[in-house]
């Protein structure tokens, strides 16, 4: 599985948009990028996941580079409930059965009133 | 309601004890997770389970072992040899693919572990 790379930590205004960065330059065609994210003492949450196409739904919108080299997770209206850890993991679809996800460190999202 | 459930929400043991982490889902999923998570770090997967009878190692599944003898339920033991067994453990389920794209995990609400 592509290895990602995420900032550690970012501070955003509550009721901006907040944009956390994801890079995954060894990503393989067939591979997807999936966010998820865990608010403090939670089990995570799925967010959204997409392969070159960029997606949107009623959480957060993804935005893939042409490349699929790096991502984007877009929260539009970032709230405070919005304060977790998100993780970008990468890896190939599996239609049925098991799907085994490496969660990285991720990067902690502060939302600030 | 339809979710997963994991109980206790805390358990302490003392050192050298077997303890079991229970995990239940009544979402009708076919697999089945296990993760640990130390603080500030990100999960690990113990082991996993696609069916019914039916489980594989994680990436750090020595001194921990599972049961599947029922769809809904996922135990997990923590057992003596595991050498440091003080931290978070999640458990996850999926559903099947019905023509899905992708087969999100939801998790339970996690059981903190602390070994004295």
């Amino acid at each position: 599985d592509a290895k990602t790379t995420q900032p550690t930590s970012m501070d955003c205004a509550e009721g901006r948009a907040a944009n956390l960065p994801c890079n995954h330059s060894t990503i393989s065609g067939n591979e997807y990028v999936y966010w998820y994210r865990q608010i403090h003492s939670q089990g995570p949450q799925y967010i959204i996941h997409g392969l070159k196409n960029n997606k949107t739904n009623e959480m957060a919108s993804l935005i893939i580079t042409e490349d699929r080299k790096s991502s984007t997770l877009i929260l539009p209206h970032a709230t405070l409930r919005d304060t977790a850890v998100y993780y970008c993991i990468v890896r190939a679809l599996i239609i049925q059965g098991a799907q085994k996800l490496v969660f990285g460190q991720g990067t902690r999202l502060t939302i600030n009133p | 309601d339809g979710g997963i459930t994991q109980s206790p929400k805390y358990l302490f043991r003392k050192e050298g004890q077997n303890v079991t982490l229970s995990c239940e889902q009544n979402l009708n999923h076919d697999a089945m997770y296990w993760y640990r998570q130390d603080p500030g770090q990100g999960l690990r997967l113990i082991y996993y389970s696609q069916i019914v009878n039916d489980f594989q190692k994680g990436d750090i599944a020595e001194g921990y072992s599972v049961s599947r003898e029922k769809k809904e339920s996922f135990p997990l033991t923590v057992t003596s040899a595991q050498k440091n067994p003080t931290a978070f453990y999640l458990c996850a389920s999926s559903p099947p693919s019905s023509g899905r794209s992708y087969n999100e995990q939801f998790f339970g609400p996690g059981t903190r572990l602390t070994v004295l």
